[in-house]
Parts: C-alpha cells; structure tokens; sequence
C-alpha cells in the first residue's frame, strides 16, 4: 500500500463545531484530492490539490475548505459540522495528471459521525 | 454535469457463477479506470482503460471500454470468496473545468455465497 495516513480514523462531533481532517502521505506526490463516500453515491470528490497551496473544488465543495502548506499534508476542514456531513471521508493522491490520467491511491479513511 | 451510472448495484452470486457490472456515462470519456472496495477497506486500483474498444484481462476479471468511450464493463469469470466487495468505475472528462476530476460511479456490490 502507498504511503498514506488519515487521522483521526474515527470523530464523533457536535453539530455546530470545527472539525479538521488530515492526510499526509510519503510519497511526494503531487496531487492530492478528499473524497466522501455516502451508501448509494460512491465516491465524491470535494476538493483537491494540484501543488503546495494550490486548490480547487469539486463536485460537493459547499460547507468544506482544504489547505495544503506542505506536498505531504492535506487539511480537510469542516468550519461549522452539519448531520449532514456524517460520512466515510477518504484522501486519496496520485503522481501526476497527464491528460489520460493516473491511478489513485487511497488512505484508510475517516469515519465522521455529526450528531 | 457529468454523471457515471453503474448497474447493478448489488449481486449475489453463487460461488464459480460468473459476474457482470456495467457503467455508462452521459458523454465521451478519455478514460475509464475500476477500483475494487473489500468491505471495510478503500478504494485499490485495478486498471485503466483508454482506447476505443480497448479489452484488458486480469486473470479469471475481463475489462472493457466501449467504442464510443461511453460505457464499459467489468465481468469476473467463475467467483470465489475472495471477489467480495464493491467495484466502482470512475470516469474521466477532459475539459477546463474538470481536467483533474475522475467521476465515480455509485459501485455494484458483489457478495458471493460459498
């Protein structure tokens, strides 16, 4: 498996309160990107990163921020947790983005629980 | 926007039948990648398609991309136990909103029963 570490693997939280997740991979790759996964809807992407600060939204962006400071960490933040943004959250990177793409590789995963 | 449907969404198969799961997407990809979820685990990349037509085999799991880079399809010959778990393809379009994006689709859930 690459080397890829999310923590914490397991959060519980109040609706209303900050919440941060982090990737950090070994691999010195450069793309780096945080998925959830929800029964029924697969994997979808939130936001990614193409380079040290640099970001960009994806599909469900709304209610989440990213912040990459260095290539091996990636800071998922929820400002103000919502019910529902209780999920399985995964960060996942790949090497490079050549116009026919690359293979992800995925870390363990985050299981978050809004109440 | 674009979307990646994947059908079935869940199979029971016996042991040694064989297994189907197919995805199509609403316009041309560049290319389709399938990923293999074992209950519990993450997403672990399996291969990539990207020529029209192109056909890839991994021992008893045969892939294939379509040739109008719209559909394709995974089918496992003969199951065993160790199949279990959620395959998902994830489709790429290239354009300036979404050069970097891979679409998953919802996964098909396989369970085998020995």
């Amino acid at each position: 498996d690459a080397g890829i570490t999310q923590s914490p693997r397991h959060k519980v939280t109040e609706t209303g309160t900050p919440v941060t997740l982090r990737c950090h991979q070994t691999e010195n790759h450069r793309y780096m990107y945080w998925y959830r996964q929800d029964p029924g809807h697969g994997l979808r992407l939130i936001h990614y990163s193409y380079g040290v600060k640099d970001t960009d939204k994806g599909e469900v962006s709304d209610g989440y921020s990213v912040s990459r400071s260095k290539t091996e960490d990636f800071l998922l933040t929820l400002e103000s947790a919502t019910s529902s943004q209780t999920s399985v959250y995964f960060c996942a990177i790949s090497e490079s983005w050549t116009p026919l793409g690359n293979e992800q590789f995925f870390g363990p995963g985050t299981r978050l629980t809004v109440l | 926007g674009q979307q990646v449907m994947q059908i079935p969404q869940y199979q029971h198969v016996q042991e040694g039948e064989d297994f189907t799961t197919y995805c199509n997407s609403s316009t041309t990809l560049s290319n389709i990648q399938w990923y293999k979820q074992r209950p519990g685990g993450h997403p672990v990349f399996l291969i990539q398609l990207v020529k029209s037509g192109e056909v890839k085999k991994q021992k008893r799991l045969t892939f294939q991309f379509g040739e109008a880079k719209k559909n394709s399809s995974l089918h496992i010959t003969a199951t065993q136990t160790t199949d279990v778990g959620t395959y998902f393809c994830a489709g790429l379009v290239i354009s300036s909103g979404s050069a970097r994006q891979l679409t998953f689709g919802s996964g098909t859930q396989l369970t085998v029963l020995p």
